[in-house]
């Protein structure tokens, strides 16, 4: 399996431009993640889906961000406009529970400069 | 009081050291004690995995866990300088999909 995949890898924009960040999960896992780590933050959990249905979005910074998972291989999280203080590396993780407990697959991120 | 307090480091230790690694919680609902390896541009990757107290070993990782003290451990012996990434720890409560992370420690091993 390839795990789960990203895109892009970076992406540079400037502030006030659409940013589309991609995931593709592993295959059967039926819970998909979105975090976003910074310095300043660490690892914080954005949205959660499980079986294609958003669960938690609570980590959602604001409504410039949403996240769609139209089918169990994709997913996206949109950020409309963006701001500089967005920039960040995104992660998209997958995972399948074990008794009961996620453990998280994660993909190599999208890092994110907002100018 | 944050929930999970973890050294950010650096650490650097010279290859073949025995490497301590350490997270503090607050939360005494936790029940699952996780660990996670992050190289350099990488996203982390689940390194252990325990549950409860005790002792968790797995080739030169062991994991550790003191509930009575909200202290966990991670312990590298023999280390490399391919150990040499930033370690998360994370935390869940029972049946929860809800990770808390460690900001991490980043350490060095060097040949």
């Amino acid at each position: 399996d390839a795990g789960v995949i990203q895109s892009p890898r970076h992406e540079v924009t400037e502030m006030g431009q659409e940013v589309t960040l991609r995931c593709k999960p592993i295959s059967g896992h039926n819970s998909l993640f979105w975090y976003r780590q910074t310095m300043m933050r660490g690892l914080e959990l954005l949205i959660y889906f499980n079986n294609n249905v958003p669960i938690d979005d609570s980590g959602m910074p604001e409504d410039r961000f949403s996240a769609k998972m139209p089918n169990a291989s994709f997913s996206t999280l949109k950020i409309q406009p963006s701001e500089p203080r967005d920039s960040a590396v995104y992660f998209c993780a997958s995972s399948l529970p074990d008794r009961g407990v996620e453990k998280l697959f994660f993909g190599s991120g999208t890092q994110l400069s907002v100018l | 009081q944050k929930e999970v307090e973890q050294d950010p480091g650096p650490l650097s230790v010279p290859e073949g050291a025995i490497v301590s690694l350490n997270c503090t919680y607050s939360n005494s609902a936790f029940q699952y004690f996780m660990w996670y390896r992050q190289y350099s541009r990488k996203g982390p990757e689940l390194l252990m995995y325990t549950y409860s107290s005790g002792n968790k070993e797995d080739g030169r990782f062991t994991a550790q866990v003191d509930k009575s003290s909200k202290y966990i451990s991670l312990f590298i012996r023999d280390s490399q300088p391919s150990d040499s990434a930033t370690y998360l720890c994370a935390m869940v409560t029972g049946s929860n999909y809800k990770l808390t992370f460690g900001k991490g420690t980043l350490l060095t091993v060097n040949p």
